[in-house]
């Protein structure tokens, strides 16, 4: 079946940063690909979704590049604020009627 | 706007009790799906909905059922809660489409004693 693996577990920085998370993924298709943040006490929020293979998704200073030939989506952002502590989720959807997968996630922690 | 609500916020529920956890949707989506968050596992998929009337198993179905009467509600239903089956359980929606964005609730936390 589906998989997604997020090898980091935790990540710790400063302010101003570079974030870089790791993600790949497994599926006979080509899915559609997602990365969600998660506040606490919160529901999974949309960060950006890629669609086609080669593209690349930007959303409030993050990107990540859908590659298919190291089927990898991962997620980076050039200067972090305190604000960005979350946890970080890479999802697929490859049957669009079953919803998503999702990785195990990585919590982003980030210190004045 | 549209959104995702899910009711309770909080519940603690005995062993052998029966439980519901309610979701609603305005965002006029086909599919529905409920999960369930724990350390270590991430998020996975218990069950899920084409639409009113239709409900299928996800990838860790057991000891859950779910109904959908309509559109806009889909509910998750233990009846016969176990301290196992404490947990964050999360409702989404989503248009069933290639290009679908998945709108989540704020989550039920659920614990059973």
């Amino acid at each position: 079946g589906d998989s997604v693996t997020q090898k980091q577990g935790q990540v710790t920085l400063s302010e101003d940063d570079f974030l870089f998370i790791n993600c790949t993924y497994s599926t006979t298709t080509y899915p559609t690909l997602f990365w969600y943040v998660q506040y606490p006490g919160q529901g999974p929020q949309l960060l950006l979704k890629v669609t086609t293979a080669n593209n690349k998704g930007i959303s409030r200073g993050f990107e990540a590049t859908y590659d298919k030939g190291t089927t990898s989506f991962h997620l980076q952002k050039a200067s972090v604020q305190e604000s960005d502590s979350a946890v970080y989720f890479c999802a697929l959807v490859d049957n669009y009627a079953q919803g998503l997968t999702f990785g195990l996630g990585t919590r982003v922690s980030v210190f004045p | 706007e549209a959104a995702v609500t899910q009711s309770p916020r909080n519940k603690v529920a005995v062993t052998g009790g029966k439980v519901t956890l309610s979701c609603n949707q305005t965002n006029n989506h086909n599919n529905m799906y409920w999960y369930r968050q724990d350390t270590g596992h991430g998020l996975r998929l218990i069950h899920y909905s084409y639409g009113a009337g239709s409900t299928e198993k996800g990838d860790i179905p057991d000891g859950y059922k779910a109904s959908r009467p309509s559109q806009e509600n889909f509910s998750l239903i233990l009846e016969l809660a176990t301290p196992s089956q404490t947990s964050v359980y999360f409702c989404a929606s989503g248009d069933g489409t290639p290009n679908s964005d998945y709108t989540f609730g704020s989550g039920t936390r659920l614990l059973v004693i």
